[in-house]
């Protein structure tokens, strides 16, 4: 159980076009995702917290009116990668927590953004 | 967010040997995660330790947490080519809501 699935798994767009990734949660309710980024051979940095229901909660440097967070339902936030540039190019991986679960996050696939 | 250290950064060894990755963080943390990533892929999640834990098994591996250090140690026994992966540590913060702080991880290539 506890099935985080992230849609698409690779995309390539052009500098200046929108790019949506979608996170969902396919057994489970997640009033909570969080939205990684991942550069090649790096860790992983959290960019936002995803809270159903209200605004997107970001970490400190991360732009807000860049990398747009929805989280409409219970199962469902995206990430929207606004007029993207080659520097937005990297790994995106969402998670989700279980309610009333403590940590282990389950985490999506990821998705490889590279922008020309 | 501060990022933990992890060392090596990078371990290569043969099939049946055993790897020991060590981390270390910098925060007070509620528990301690490792977590497993192939190449390109999500994150796998292995194993929890909490912070009032000292060690904890499961299977192949060996999770050690040393909070007066702000240190844990991730050992796989007896690895195999299929281990070959890239392993984080994470710490969750004061709280144990999924807020999660990575390691900087460490490239495991076990050689058949």
């Amino acid at each position: 159980g506890a099935v985080v699935s992230q849609h698409p798994s690779w995309v390539i767009c052009k500098s200046g076009t929108s790019v949506k990734i979608e996170c969902r949660s396919l057994d489970f309710q997640a009033t909570t995702m969080f939205w990684y980024r991942q550069f090649p051979k790096q860790s992983l940095m959290l960019m936002a917290t995803s809270n159903e229901g209200s605004k997107a909660t970001y970490e400190q440097g991360v732009e807000k009116d860049k990398f747009l967070i929805n989280h409409a339902s219970l199962t469902l936030s995206t990430l929207t990668v606004t007029s993207a540039h080659p520097e937005d190019s990297s790994f995106y991986i969402c998670s989700a927590l279980v309610p009333g679960g403590v940590s282990p996050l389950h985490f999506g696939n990821g998705t490889r953004l590279t922008v020309t | 967010s501060q990022q933990g250290e992890e060392d090596p950064q990078a371990l290569s060894i043969q099939e049946g040997e055993n790897a020991t990755m060590n981390c270390s963080y910098k925060t007070s943390i509620n528990n301690l995660q490792w977590y497993r990533q192939n190449s390109g892929r999500g994150l796998v999640h292995l194993i929890l330790i909490r912070s009032n834990e000292r060690e904890k098994h499961s299977g192949r591996l060996r999770v050690t947490l040393d909070t007066s250090k702000k240190s844990s140690s991730l050992l796989i026994t007896a690895s195999r080519a299929a281990d070959t992966a890239s392993y984080f540590c994470a710490n969750a913060g004061g709280t144990s809501y999924g807020k999660l702080t990575f390691g900087q991880g460490t490239i495991l290539t076990v050689h058949p």
